[in-house]
């Protein structure tokens, strides 16, 4: 059963057109992770909660905003996004410090 | 903040030996180090993990060893399999102020697995 759920898995968008991705969870953990992948590359941190505590890393463009509602869910905004937002996001959950972390399947976007 | 750095970035054996990838991470204060197999258009998924007062920890062909002192922990397997092939990421969790449950990844290890 899908623990770690995102939507959409695949998901095409014009530059500059605001997107959002989200992802779900089943779980009840208290932290939430975002991640960009690129190709051959390891996950880059974007943010990450611990319930509704909110952490931006000092790299994160300015352009990716996150949300969180609830501990279920978690959203990621891309305001405007370039070429170079094209990556795979990859939402990840763990209950609480030094517990293992669980993937959703990943968006895959595209800029167009 | 934490960082982690992983060695080597491509590995390549035969079917039947050993593999071992190394990592060092620079924040004293990260008491958890896991270990992500991700597949090609996969998500990363946990194939162990060790904590801070554990010096070694062993599942079936796979195991990991963690030096405290010398802030380095190692993946090992043996008796390597083709299904084996995938990009190896290692990771640590800092438990220090801004740090606080942040997974951090090292680069990733692509091992391939020859039969």
């Amino acid at each position: 059963d899908a623990m770690v759920i995102q939507n959409p898995r695949y998901q095409v968008t014009q530059f500059g057109k605001p997107v959002t991705l989200s992802c779900s969870q089943t779980l009840n953990h208290n932290v939430m992770y975002w991640y960009q992948q690129k190709s051959s590359q390891a996950p880059k941190l974007l943010f990450h909660y611990y319930d509704k505590d909110f952490n931006n890393e000092a790299d994160t463009p300015d352009n990716f905003q996150s949300r969180r509602p609830n501990t279920s869910f978690c959203f990621l905004d891309i305001r405007s996004p370039g070429l170079g937002d094209a990556a795979m996001y990859l939402c990840a959950t763990s209950h609480r410090e030094n517990t293992e972390a669980f993937f959703g399947q990943g968006t895959r976007l595209t800029v167009v | 903040g934490e960082n982690v750095e992983q060695h080597p970035s491509t590995l390549s054996v035969q079917e039947g030996d050993s593999a071992v990838i190394k990592c060092t991470y620079s924040d004293s204060a990260s008491n958890y180090f896991p270990w992500y197999k991700q597949e090609l258009g996969k998500r990363p998924q946990l194939i162990i993990d060790i904590r801070s007062n554990v010096g070694e920890k062993k599942d079936q062909r796979i195991a990991v060893t963690l030096n405290k002192t010398a802030k380095h922990f190692s993946l090992h397997i043996t008796e390597t399999q083709p299904e084996d092939s995938a990009v190896y990421f290692c990771a640590a969790i800092g438990n220090s102020g801004g740090s606080n449950y942040k997974l951090t990844f090292g680069k990733g290890t692509l091992l391939t697995v020859n039969p």
